[in-house]
């Protein structure tokens, strides 16, 4: 399974600021995926990031909101826009694997006040 | 709509207790079931995908089935070190997304 790595792994940001949260994968791989976990609920999609072309987003979920990148086959980048204390989660990365399985990364836990 | 519900939402038993997990979902067409653990501050570690009806899949202590509408996670002879959140996914025909369900939270004690 490939290895994942985010960063950074915690943070704590105030109201109408914006974060940019790294992913970066050991291999190359196709797809790239971004959840939100928020407290308590379940991994929600939020966009399918393939290298080359424009992400692909969620419903109830936003570009302007959301901006992502996808320079490479490696690595990504998801940045949460204005944000507010809604906006307070778990965001996570993870990759497609041989089979249909994903495998995720550690997780930023964002608090924002 | 893709949905996914687990039960219970917490679950606590002495080490050796076996017991059962349960997933009932509904798609459009399954791909694949996803089980995963999580432990607090990390994320999901895949633990198994299972495809069709009548599927199992073993991993240690741990044994996953699959009916048309649900799956169980078996665990046996539990040990501490089997507490975590277990996350179960779906995969529908024709799309990379995985819906989840809220997970078990497992404690077993010592």
């Amino acid at each position: 399974s490939a290895v994942i790595s985010q960063k950074p792994s915690r943070d704590i940001c105030q109201r109408g600021t914006s974060l940019t949260i790294q992913c970066q994968v050991d291999s190359q791989v196709t797809m790239m995926f971004w959840y939100r976990q928020q407290p308590g609920q379940s991994l929600t999609l939020i966009a399918t990031a393939n290298q080359g072309s424009e992400a692909t987003y969620e419903s109830g979920f936003v570009i302007d909101k959301f901006p992502i990148s996808r320079p490479n086959l490696t690595f990504s980048t998801l940045t949460v826009s204005n944000m507010s204390p809604e906006d307070s989660s778990i965001y996570l990365c993870s990759v497609d694997g041989l089979g249909n399985e994903q495998f995720f990364g550690p997780g930023t836990r964002l608090t924002v006040l | 709509e893709d949905q996914v519900t687990q039960s219970p939402e917490a679950l606590r038993l002495q080490e050796g207790e076996s017991s059962s997990l349960n997933c009932s979902y509904t798609v459009s067409g399954l791909r694949g079931l996803f089980w995963y653990r999580q432990d607090p501050g990390k994320g999901p570690e895949f633990l198994f995908t299972l495809y069709s009806a009548g599927e199992e899949k073993e991993k240690e202590r741990l044994k996953a089935t699959l009916t048309k509408k649900e799956s169980f996670l078996h665990i046996t002879a539990p040990k501490p070190e089997d507490s975590a959140t277990y996350l179960c996914a779906v995969q529908a025909v024709g799309n990379e997304k995985l819906t989840f369900g809220t997970g078990t939270r497992l404690t077993i004690i010592p």
